[in-house]
This record gives C-alpha cells, sequence and structure tokens, in this order.
C-alpha cells in the first residue's frame, strides 16, 4: 500500500499570506495527486487532479506541482474563505489519503 | 447538479450487519466509478473501498477487505455497501463520492453529506 504524509499537520496564517503545503508519497506515484479542501461540518471538495489540474469553479489563487513522491499545494494570498483542513490523495492504486493539514487564523 | 444522498447510517452493535446506500442524480451514473469514503469522529480521510463504472472492478482498503461489500445498481443510480462483522473502530461518517472518470483509481469530484454509522454495544 502506498502511504502518504503530509507537512506540516497544521499551519497559522493570515489574510493574504502565501501558503504551501507539502505531500510526500512513499512510492512513485507518477502525477498521480489530487488535493481536497474539507470545512468544519462539510464533506470535502476537490481542489486539484493530477497533481497540478485546477477543478472547475476552483479559484486561480490555488495551484498545485510535483511528480513522483513529492508534491505541494500552494495558495497565493490567503483568502477568509480558504481556512479549513486540506488532504491530499493520490489514486495511482488503489486511493489513500494524507493526514490531512489544518490551516487556522493567526 | 451532480447530488449524492446516503442514508442507512445507524447505531448498531459490534459483530453485527448494515447495509448504507446512496441515491445518485444529476449526471450519467452509469459513467462513473463510485466509492465510499469515511472519517471518523475528529480524525482524517479514509478511502473505505471503490467500483467501477461496469461493477468488473472493486477495491477495498485492507481495513475492511473481507468484510464490506461494494455493490452498485446502475438501473436505480445507486451505490451500496453491504458491512459485516462491524467493529467499534468502523464508527465514522461515511461519504458516498463520484469518480472523476470510469476507473476507480480516478479522484473523487462529487461527495454526499454522509451518513453516521455508530458501532457499540
Amino acid at each position: 500500500d502506498i502511504q502518504m504524509t503530509q507537512s506540516p499537520s497544521s499551519l497559522s496564517a493570515s489574510v493574504g499570506d502565501r501558503v504551501t503545503i507539502t505531500c510526500r508519497a512513499s512510492q512513485s506515484i507518477n502525477f498521480f495527486l489530487s488535493w481536497y479542501q474539507q470545512k468544519p461540518g462539510k464533506a470535502p471538495k476537490l481542489l486539484i487532479y493530477a497533481a497540478s489540474t485546477l477543478e472547475r469553479g476552483v479559484p486561480s489563487r490555488f495551484s498545485g506541482s510535483g511528480s513522483g513522491t513529492d508534491f505541494t499545494l500552494t495558495i497565493s494570498s490567503l483568502q477568509p474563505e480558504d481556512f479549513a483542513t486540506y488532504y491530499c490523495q493520490q489514486s495511482y492504486t488503489a486511493p489513500s489519503f494524507g493526514p490531512g493539514t489544518k490551516l487556522d487564523i493567526k | 447538479e451532480a447530488l449524492l444522498v446516503e442514508s442507512g447510517g445507524t447505531l448498531v452493535q459490534p459483530g453485527r450487519s448494515l447495509r448504507l446506500s446512496c441515491a445518485a442524480s444529476g449526471f450519467l451514473f452509469d459513467d462513473y466509478a463510485m466509492h465510499w469514503v469515511r472519517q471518523a469522529p475528529g480524525k482524517g480521510l479514509e478511502w473505505v473501498s471503490g467500483i467501477s463504472w461496469n461493477s468488473v472492478t472493486l477495491v477495498y482498503a485492507d481495513s475492511v477487505k473481507g468484510r464490506f461489500t461494494i455493490s452498485r445498481d446502475n438501473a436505480e443510480n445507486s451505490l451500496y455497501l453491504q458491512m459485516n462483522s462491524l467493529r467499534p473502530e468502523d464508527t465514522a461518517l461515511y461519504y458516498c463520492a463520484k469518480g472523476r472518470r470510469s476507473g476507480p483509481n480516478d479522484p473523487m469530484d462529487v461527495w454526499g453529506q454522509g451518513t453516521v454509522v455508530t458501532v457499540s454495544s
């Protein structure tokens, strides 16, 4: 099974900040990596798939990069609605999620 | 608009069985893979099982393999999860999710609001 790790596990930032979250796979997953956003009490929302493709309707301040084992999610200028938990997920084999990164307001 | 509505979650004793359902609407159900993903209270997301558009490919997390069975009825636009030999660690909010494409290894682009399963004596 492919294990996913994320860093940091939590992050405090301010509106307008640039934020980067890292995801690492235990073996190469090519570019089969997605990012999800989850707000409290809500279902997850797909943000990015294929490592860098923005899902329809997702603001362009979100971007993804990476391939192989190392990936990043970047939010270029944090907005109030971006404070949430972010999960990476590999789909190279049977899907698995990272443990999540909680982004809160500083 | 694509919509997924889960049902069937309840309080159940350890060792018993339960069947979850997911009703889909607003998209061509039989074109897409479907998944179950769960989230234990206060914890992260755990993928549980996925099924291809034609039910040929079924995949399971190791934690549920041999106990849970995923199935779908394309005529009824419905997804199911039969859960047997339930354990307290199966307690979670169970989400139904639509795959972006037909195979079970694709990301999930539409999610329901979930149904709660509590396994306790």
